[in-house]
């Protein structure tokens, strides 16, 4: 079945520092990516998602690019802010399997420290 | 801005007793999801309704389960004889249509613990 594996966190970063969360996925079809993001006390929100391969999504100064080739939706910012401490989470949506539920990683937890 | 509410945020409860879940989803919106995430695991899909019937439910939403619509707001979940495997978030999300690429709105979630 579609599963999604994304990197263990949790991950300890210096404001400024440069970001990369790993997202590799299975799916039978043609899926959909997504980054979710759930900060502290709320819901998770979309950060941001891609439809087809090649196709970057982007939000926030976070980027994300579909690549087929590898199966992999690597989460990257280049320069992260306290306020970005949360947790991420990849997601796919498969159509061509009949299942647009969302599946999800684990996620991974950031901390981002002044 | 809209947003899906869910309550209580965080409930405790007796292993067998039943517990309901409640969530307001977002006004417009017609698709609805539980999904939970027990602790240090994955974020599961549980079930969808849409036209005030189950859509789509995944093997975990057994005869245990059962989601409601009792008004033109609430949307509700309910686990009978709560097992100690049943703790976790729960959250509940809504969708204006159902698709691969459209956004789901999650609510914040709700923690149950079942001792």
């Amino acid at each position: 079945g579609d599963s999604v594996t994304q990197m263990e966190g949790p991950v300890t970063l210096s404001e400024e520092a440069f970001l990369t969360i790993n997202c590799t996925y299975t799916a039978t079809g043609y899926p959909s990516l997504f980054w979710y993001v759930q900060y502290p006390g709320e819901g998770l929100q979309l950060l941001l998602k891609a439809t087809k391969a090649d196709d970057k999504g982007s939000n926030k100064g976070f980027e994300a690019t579909y690549r087929k080739e590898t199966t992999s939706f690597h989460l990257e910012k280049g320069s992260v802010q306290v306020s970005d401490s949360a947790v991420y989470f990849c997601a796919l949506s498969d159509h061509n399997s009949g299942n647009t539920p969302l599946v999800f990683g684990k996620g991974t937890r950031l901390s981002v420290i002044a | 801005e809209p947003e899906v509410t869910q309550t209580p945020s965080h409930q405790v409860t007796q292993m067998g007793q039943e517990v309901i879940l409640r969530c307001v989803p977002i006004s417009n919106h017609l698709y609805f999801y539980w999904y939970r995430q027990i602790l240090g695991q994955k974020v599961e899909f549980l079930v969808s309704f849409y036209n005030n019937e189950i859509s789509e439910k995944s093997e975990i939403f057994d005869d245990q389960f059962s989601v409601e619509r009792p008004d033109g707001s609430n949307f509700t979940l309910k686990i009978r004889s709560t097992k100690l495997e049943d703790s976790a978030m729960y959250f509940c999300a809504s969708s204006v249509y159902e698709g691969v690429s459209t956004e789901a709105f999650f609510g914040q979630g709700t923690r149950l613990t079942v001792v």
